[in-house]
């Protein structure tokens, strides 16, 4: 059964920062991995879909990398701002499973002023 | 644009009330799932649908019920709510592509349902 692990849970840092975020799952059959934000009490807003051919994805500030061999993607934030404060998710879509997402617990990232 | 609505942002029901949770997806999106999000356990997925009139359960489908009419429009349904059925509930559709690789996942932006 495939397990997706984010670590930490919690990071605070100091604005302008760049930062790491992690995941790691233990089945290396995946369609692909997806990032996704949530602010407290909201629904999941995507932010970057990698696709398991792929090596990386960018998106403005973000960047999100896969290595499916290892089982890790890493989502790196550059510069960071206090609005960039928020939980974000890690999920991938499993190879042969109509269930599609297995997530993560999430990080839960605060920026401060 | 792409767009997943979900009917209420909050609702306050009675232990025993039978409890409707609407979701609305605008991208003809063949899946749609109804996961519940609680502090410590994460996303668990309850229900999905592949198709009109045709659904999965989840991980956790007990006290719960789907409804999929129409290819827009997914229904959570709590046939006697619980206390413990108080969680967020957050609608998602895909598309159903040979592409998988390709296929992402949008999300509504949550109900939060309170059971008292």
């Amino acid at each position: 059964k495939q397990e997706v692990t984010q670590i930490p849970a919690a990071l605070s840092v100091p604005e302008g920062e760049n930062l790491v975020l992690n995941c790691s799952f233990t089945d290396s059959a995946i369609y692909n991995l997806q990032w996704f934000r949530q602010d407290p009490g909201k629904g999941l807003t995507s932010l970057l879909l990698i696709q398991s051919s792929q090596r990386e994805q960018t998106s403005g500030r973000l960047n999100a990398s896969l290595d499916k061999s290892s089982g890790r993607s890493t989502l790196y934030i550059a510069a960071s701002q206090p609005g960039d404060s928020a939980t974000y998710l890690c999920a991938v879509r499993v190879s042969g499973s109509a269930r599609q997402l297995t997530f993560g617990s999430g990080t839960q990232l605060t920026v401060l002023p | 644009d792409v767009k997943v609505t979900q009917s209420s942002r909050y609702l306050v029901k009675r232990t025993g009330e039978k409890v409707f949770l609407e979701c609305v997806q605008d991208m003809d999106h063949e899946n749609m799932f109804w996961y519940r999000q609680d502090p410590g356990l994460g996303l668990r997925l309850i229900y999905f649908s592949y198709d009109v009139k045709m659904k999965e359960k989840g991980d956790i489908p007990e006290g719960y019920s789907v409804s999929r009419e129409k290819k827009e429009r997914f229904s959570l349904i709590l046939e006697s709510a619980s206390t413990n059925q108080t969680s967020m509930y957050l609608c998602a559709s895909s598309l159903r592509s040979l592409a998988r690789e390709h296929t992402e996942a949008f999300f509504g932006q949550g109900t939060r349902l309170t059971v008292v």
